[in-house]
């Protein structure tokens, strides 16, 4: 098993829907969870952190996070053409300061 | 700020040369790592090291070397380089439990 699992893409909406990314992780002992966007060629940069269970919204992105179900989901409302792109989640273990990261899933927003 | 600064961008390594790929930050982070991205996937650990004169093997380590005699500096070694290192290199630094900050990435090609 992975420890860092997304579901498999690709994903394609149309412009102004929500975009659904789901990712799981392995380890329970997993304290930090992250979302990077990764447009093609490009290194990857953060989108959203989510360190307590809940719902944490920033503009247009809300990540939730579900630890007793190792579950981690980031929504984007009003999708646009130019959030199209890969999307990665990560983990880090307790305090290790390692991220490990998911296989990533690609979005394709369409006009 | 410059942020992390990785060279080269490119390079094409002929089997079994050697090369060193360079990375430096100037955000005074204690934490630096070395990932790697294969085509279509996530981002493997390499190395990574928690201060200067500290290093660990991260989940890919076999056919890398690396040091760190400062906190600003964090050079990933390859000797006797293969095909499976083909690949897109990352350097990133962090605070720790935090969010990475990511190189622009070295395309390597090993023919």
């Amino acid at each position: 098993q992975k420890e860092v699992e997304q579901n498999s893409g690709p994903l394609s909406v149309p412009e102004g829907a929500i975009a659904s990314l789901n990712c799981t992780y392995s380890d329970r002992v997993s304290q930090s969870f992250f979302w990077y966007r990764q447009y093609s060629g490009k290194s990857p940069e953060l989108i959203m952190s989510i360190y307590s269970n809940g719902d944490k919204e920033d503009g247009r992105f809300t990540a939730q996070l579900n630890k007793a179900s190792q579950y981690v989901s980031l929504l984007i409302r009003d999708s646009q053409p130019s959030d199209s792109a890969t999307y990665l989640c990560a983990v880090i273990r307790g305090n290790a300061g390692k991220s490990t990261f998911g296989d990533g899933t690609t979005l394709t927003v369409k006009p | 700020n410059a942020g992390v600064t990785q060279t080269p961008k490119f390079r094409i390594l002929k089997i079994g040369q050697s090369m060193t790929l360079q990375c430096t930050q100037d955000m005074n982070h204690n934490y630096m790592y070395w990932y790697r991205q294969d085509p279509g996937m996530g981002l493997k650990l390499i190395y990574y090291s928690v201060g200067a004169g500290i290093t660990d093997k991260g989940e890919v380590p076999n056919g890398y070397n690396v040091s760190r005699s400062t906190t600003e500096d964090f050079p990933l070694r390859l000797e006797l380089a293969a095909p499976s290192q083909t690949s897109v290199y990352f350097c990133a630094s962090s605070r720790g439990n935090e969010k990475l900050f990511f190189g622009s990435g070295t395309q390597l090609s090993v023919l």
